[in-house]
């Protein structure tokens, strides 16, 4: 799987969408690009994946750049419970059960 | 459905005992898969499966066993215990789409401590 390069925390206002980078540099063209939050201590949480267009559905949106090399994950209203910490995960298909977690990024939302 | 559900949530063990942490899902999930979490890191592969009677090693493997005699049921067994075992276990389960993408849901967690 293709290594990911996350800031380590970010700060966002309640109400103001949150913008989550992710490098990706070394993507193959067959590797999706997946997003999963883990908050507090709870076990992760899928949030959304895509391969080249950009996706939207009820939790999030996903930006991915022309090139693959990298892409953003839009909170588009953050709330206090969506502090937590986000995973940018890059695999192909058939892979589900062995997934490669980095160190994320940790999203704090304050009022 | 309840999902993942791990048993049990907390756990202290001594320095060599063994234990078996429980994990099953009710989804007809085929893929199912343990990760560590040790503070302030992400989740490491231990073990997973991709159906019932096939196991594979992950990132962590050493001082673990599984077996998967059931799709729902995947146990994970520690054989003696160690100090550098504790941390928070998560189980997950996943069914692969074929020409689509398939996820994975993660259980609550057992939190593992071992003296």
């Amino acid at each position: 799987d293709a290594k990911t390069t996350q800031p380590p925390s970010m700060d966002c206002a309640e109400g103001r969408a949150a913008n989550l980078p992710c490098n990706h540099s070394t993507i193959s063209g067959n590797e999706y690009v997946y997003w999963y939050r883990q908050i507090h201590s709870q076990g992760p949480q899928y949030i959304i994946h895509g391969l080249k267009n950009n996706e939207t559905n009820e939790m999030a949106s996903l930006i991915i750049t022309e090139d693959r090399k990298s892409s953003t994950l839009i909170l588009p209203h953050a709330t206090l419970r969506d502090t937590a910490v986000y995973y940018c995960i890059v695999r192909v298909t058939g892979t589900a059960s062995k997934l490669t977690f980095g160190t994320g990024t940790r999203l704090q939302v304050t009022l | 459905n309840a999902g993942v559900t791990q048993t049990p949530k907390f756990q202290v063990l001594k320095t060599g005992q063994s234990m078996t942490l429980q994990c099953a899902q009710d989804m007809n999930h085929e893929y199912m898969s343990w990760y560590r979490q040790d503070p302030g890191m992400g989740l490491r592969l231990i073990h997973y499966s991709v159906g019932a009677g096939i196991t594979d090693q992950g990132e962590v493997p050493n001082g673990y066993n599984v077996s998967r005699s059931t799709t729902e049921d995947f146990p994970l067994r520690l054989l003696s215990a160690a100090p550098s075992q504790t941390s928070v276990y998560f189980c997950a389960s996943s069914a692969p789409h074929r020409g689509r993408q398939e996820t994975q849901y993660f259980g609550p967690g057992t939190r593992l401590l071992v003296l």
